[in-house]
């Protein structure tokens, strides 16, 4: 399949453990904010959104975080799966601007 | 419902040439973003198409084209390619990009990689 990063900073963590993915964000002025999961050979999938009027949302064994104060945006995955070993991106956007997405991590889910 | 297609799946062309990409939009939608993505990088965003016409563009050069059909699906061309174009070229679809909100949830296709020789 397609190898989306290969020189991506990468996580590694064991199967069962929580993970947590940073992210930097570049614009204060920002006000929506997306995480996406990234398979080989696929293209972006979301996972969870955060509007700036909020600082933390969750989902199904995940959360996200965000401060505004420092520009940074985390996701939280508890009880890591295999099946979460993938890129992560974070997006923001701000107004009616255009997705923009950050580097991305990879995730290594060790069985 | 298939989501989103795109086609071809890999591209190899040389310096100079012209390509085109395309994009079926997932059943419902009317609006698809094209985006670039470079190895090791996330996607940047080329443009948008909506009613048939590009509603917004990145910083992209004029070698960048699209369009869009009256069945919603797109085309992505470029021409006179560069080494430099070489990349993942990813279609995201969404609807409602003519209620003034840029960013409904968007639904990527799996990509079309393109390698410049």
């Amino acid at each position: 399949g397609e190898s989306v990063g290969l020189h991506l900073p990468t996580l590694s963590v064991q199967e069962g453990d929580n993970s947590i993915i940073n992210c930097a964000y570049s614009n204060s002025a920002s006000d929506y904010f997306i995480w996406y999961k990234q398979e080989s050979g696929k293209g972006p999938q979301f996972i969870i959104d955060i509007r700036s009027n909020m600082d933390k949302r969750q989902g199904q064994r995940v959360t996200v975080l965000l401060n505004k104060t420092v520009k940074h945006l985390s996701l939280q995955i508890a009880a890591t799966q295999p099946g979460d070993s993938a890129v992560y991106f974070c997006a923001e956007v701000w107004g009616n601007t255009p997705l923009v997405f950050g580097k991305g991590t990879r995730l290594s889910v060790i069985a | 419902d298939a989501g989103v297609t795109q086609s071809p799946t890999h591209l190899i062309k040389t310096r100079g040439q012209q390509v085109t990409l395309r994009c079926s939009p997932k059943s419902g939608h009317d609006t698809v973003s094209w985006y670039q993505q470079a190895l090791g990088q996330g996607p940047q965003f080329i443009f948008q198409y909506y009613e048939e016409e590009e509603r917004q563009r990145g910083n992209f050069p004029d070698r960048f084209s699209g369009h869009q059909f009256p069945n919603y699906s797109s085309e992505l061309n470029v021409n006179a390619l560069l080494l430099g174009d070489s990349a993942l070229y990813l279609c995201a679809s969404s609807l409602g990009a003519g209620t003034g909100y840029m960013l409904t949830e968007q639904f990527f296709g799996p990509g079309t990689r393109l390698t410049v020789l």
